[in-house]
């Protein structure tokens, strides 16, 4: 069956620590994977996506993402925090014939000053 | 550019009642979906819309969900009767129809229903 699994529900650093969330899917056939986003008060928008290509995808915002196909995995990375990261991240899979995601259970992020 | 709306953004009714949610996408948008995400647990996929066709209604989780998009414009998602276990925010996305697959899908604020 089709899973995402974000391992880490609810992450607390503080500002200018580095960030690494772990997205691991299980999916059959070319999978799209995406990373979302949803600060406070605010809708899901897209961090970034990975279709093909370079494994290693640069978001919005200094965030990136490395797909790595042996390991399944699609960990969302930033070098530096700030407060203003402090939101609910999701990892999402897809393919390229359905637009169907299925998401993680989401990360909380929490970044204290 | 307007992005996706969604109305009302909270609604709370009595088991056994009927609610009706409304989700507009960006305009010229050909594909819309329907999420939804009970607490503490993932966003889950209910259905996809191409124009006003059902193309994958595949994560409805039973009849008493009815989905419509009449005229390929906005949606509605009617839940009747409502339960206790349908409470949760309902999210919606759209996106083109662009050849090459994959479409980025542009999501609402979302409904949070409860039902009590």
């Amino acid at each position: 069956a089709q899973s995402v699994s974000q391992h880490n529900h609810h992450v607390i650093l503080s500002e200018a620590a580095s960030l690494e969330l772990g997205c691991n899917y299980s999916y059959g056939g070319t999978v799209n994977l995406f990373w979302y986003v949803q600060y406070p008060g605010q809708h899901l928008q897209l961090l970034l996506k990975y279709f093909s290509g370079d494994p290693l995808v640069k978001g919005i915002k200094g965030f990136e993402a490395e797909f790595i196909k042996s390991k399944f995995s699609f960990n969302l990375r930033k070098p530096s925090v700030q407060w203003s990261d402090t939101a609910e991240y999701f990892c999402a899979a897809g393919s390229y014939n359905t637009d169907k995601l299925i998401f993680g259970t989401g990360t909380r992020l929490q970044v204290f000053p | 550019e307007a992005g996706v709306t969604q109305f009302p953004s909270h609604s709370v009714i009595e088991k056994g009642q009927t609610v009706t949610l409304r989700c507009d996408p960006i305009s010229g948008h050909d594909n819309l979906y329907w999420y939804r995400r009970v607490m503490g647990k993932e966003i889950k996929f209910l259905l996809h819309f191409v124009k006003e066709s059902k193309q994958d209604e595949s994560g409805m989780p039973n009849n008493r969900f009815l989905a419509e998009r009449t005229g390929g414009t906005y949606s509605t998602l009617k839940v009747q009767p409502a339960e206790l276990e349908d409470s949760g925010v309902y999210f919606c996305a759209s996106s083109q129809n662009l050849p090459s697959g994959g479409n980025e899908q542009y999501f609402g604020p979302g409904t949070r229903l409860t039902v009590t």
